[in-house]
């Protein structure tokens, strides 16, 4: 089947400027989460969503990053006033089960966004 | 605090030779480990996870992994090393806190370079 998709690929911004960055899971994966991937670096995590709610918010960087997805699918990473730090590949990934304890499932990865700022 | 540490930049290894990439973390309980690889312009893939059970553990593209409890290590490696394994290679973590999700935390990355 389809994996997870992203757009769009790449997006280049004004410092200052909002961006929306859009996400489509692996069809009926309950949990999504958001991770930025500096260059050269590992991805970090960013926020976490379980269907519609946003359970782990802890990893975004500043109040000018918000995400949502708003009927538990399709999931939105907006943020907004792009400084030159925000440049960054931007991964979403799926996983079928919501996270618990015990939960161990794998998170499947999209392409990423590359969000470049000028 | 959970960490992964993967204390090699990039690893050479001449075709058809076996290849080893390195891996140590620090984790409070049990550690769910996983090694994702990546291609240029690309979403990480996954191609093995450590939960529970045999310490060696079978993947794709004929990767496996030896987990070393008492080494704190996650190990990834092939017998016969293929020029199109070269890529990015990321061991991570999965950490998790009551209803908070289950947050991967990844190592540095190494560029694994496979010559002919």
């Amino acid at each position: 089947g389809a994996g997870v998709s992203q757009s769009p690929r790449y997006k280049v911004a004004k410092r200052g400027q909002d961006v929306a960055l859009r996400c489509d899971p692996i069809s009926g994966h309950v949990s999504l989460f958001w991770y930025q991937q500096a260059l050269g670096q590992g991805p970090e995590f960013l926020t976490y969503f379980q269907n519609e709610a946003q359970l782990d918010k802890s990893g975004l960087p500043s109040d000018r990053f918000f995400a949502e997805r708003p009927e538990g699918s399709v999931s939105t990473l907006k943020i907004q006033r792009t400084q030159q730090e925000d440049s960054a590949v931007y991964l979403c990934a799926s996983s079928l089960y919501q996270a618990g304890a015990t939960n161990t499932d794998t998170q499947y990865f999209g392409p990423g966004t590359r969000l470049t700022v000028l | 605090a959970q960490s992964v540490a993967q204390p090699e930049d990039q690893v050479n290894v001449a075709e058809g030779n076996p290849l080893t990439v390195k891996c140590t973390y620090s984790v409070s309980g049990n550690p769910y480990l996983f090694w994702y690889v990546q291609y240029p312009n690309r979403g990480l893939q996954f191609l093995l996870k450590y939960i529970t059970g045999d310490n060696l553990v079978k993947g794709s593209y004929g990767f496996e992994a030896e987990f070393n409890k008492s080494q704190t290590s996650f190990h990834l490696k092939k017998p016969s090393a293929l020029v199109s394994d070269s890529a990015l290679y990321f061991c991570a973590v999965r950490v998790f806190v009551y209803n908070q999700g289950g947050k991967l935390i990844f190592g540095q990355g190494t560029e694994l370079s496979v010559k002919p």
